[in-house]
């Protein structure tokens, strides 16, 4: 019953490194979204995508890259990190038909600091 | 076009005593809105929904939240504050269709004092 699971839980990074956020989902989900949180800011979306194969901007996109080779993962590249980019990253997943289609199912988060 | 409001950041009641938290939207047609409650190093677990239907929607640990078209309004309710309650609350909205894009509020930090 494992649900959207995201690796690592926490990370710290220093200016200029890269990385791999992985979200991994057994639900089947066809939809799979990228979100970070900020103090005092809500929730807003990084990237999506609609299926395995596709990927598309969000709202705050710049400074990140996602790939879906496989259904069930989505994943989240830091190519040169920010100390902006320090956040709490969460992964999302939904299905696309039945009485559960419009909920989001959300991971327990990734912590980074970049330093 | 969308957006959430969410009045007070921060919000402290008694044990016991009525919890509400407040959500406005903006949306150009109906909405499906959200509530969603964020515990202490956790994920967003969904409270409540309403996309279609009864305004008065029930959700899990006793929360519910009413609908009010008039007032672009989706506030949340509890009529008993449990500790076990204090979390942070997001209230959210998307349109249907598409990848359906949701916007969340700024949230809403719930105290619940002995």
């Amino acid at each position: 019953n494992a649900g959207v699971t995201q690796t690592p839980k926490f990370r710290v990074l220093k200016t200029g490194q890269s990385m791999t956020l992985l979200c991994a989902q057994d639900m089947n989900h066809e939809y799979m979204y990228w979100y970070r949180q900020d103090p005092g800011m809500g929730l807003r979306l990084i990237h999506y995508s609609v299926g395995e194969g596709t990927t598309a901007k969000g709202e705050v996109p710049d400074g990140y890259n996602v790939s879906r080779l496989k259904k069930q993962n989505f994943l989240l590249g830091l190519e040169s990190a920010a100390p902006s980019q320090t956040s709490v990253y969460f992964c999302a997943s939904r299905q696309t038909s039945g009485v559960a289609k419009n909920i989001q199912y959300f991971g327990a988060g990734t912590r980074l600091s970049v330093l | 076009a969308q957006s959430v409001t969410q009045l007070g950041s921060h919000v402290s009641v008694s044990e016991g005593a009525l919890v509400l938290l407040r959500c406005n939207y903006s949306s150009s047609v109906p909405p499906y809105l959200f509530w969603y409650v964020q515990y202490p190093n956790q994920g967003l677990q969904l409270l409540l929904k309403y996309t279609t239907g009864a305004t008065l929607v029930k959700g899990i640990n006793g929360f519910e939240a009413e609908f009010k078209k008039s007032e672009t309004s989706f506030h949340l309710t509890k009529p008993s504050a449990h500790m076990s309650d204090a979390a942070e609350y997001f209230c959210a909205v998307s349109l249907s269709g598409g990848y359906q894009k949701v916007t969340f509020g700024t949230g809403t930090k719930l105290q619940v004092i002995p």
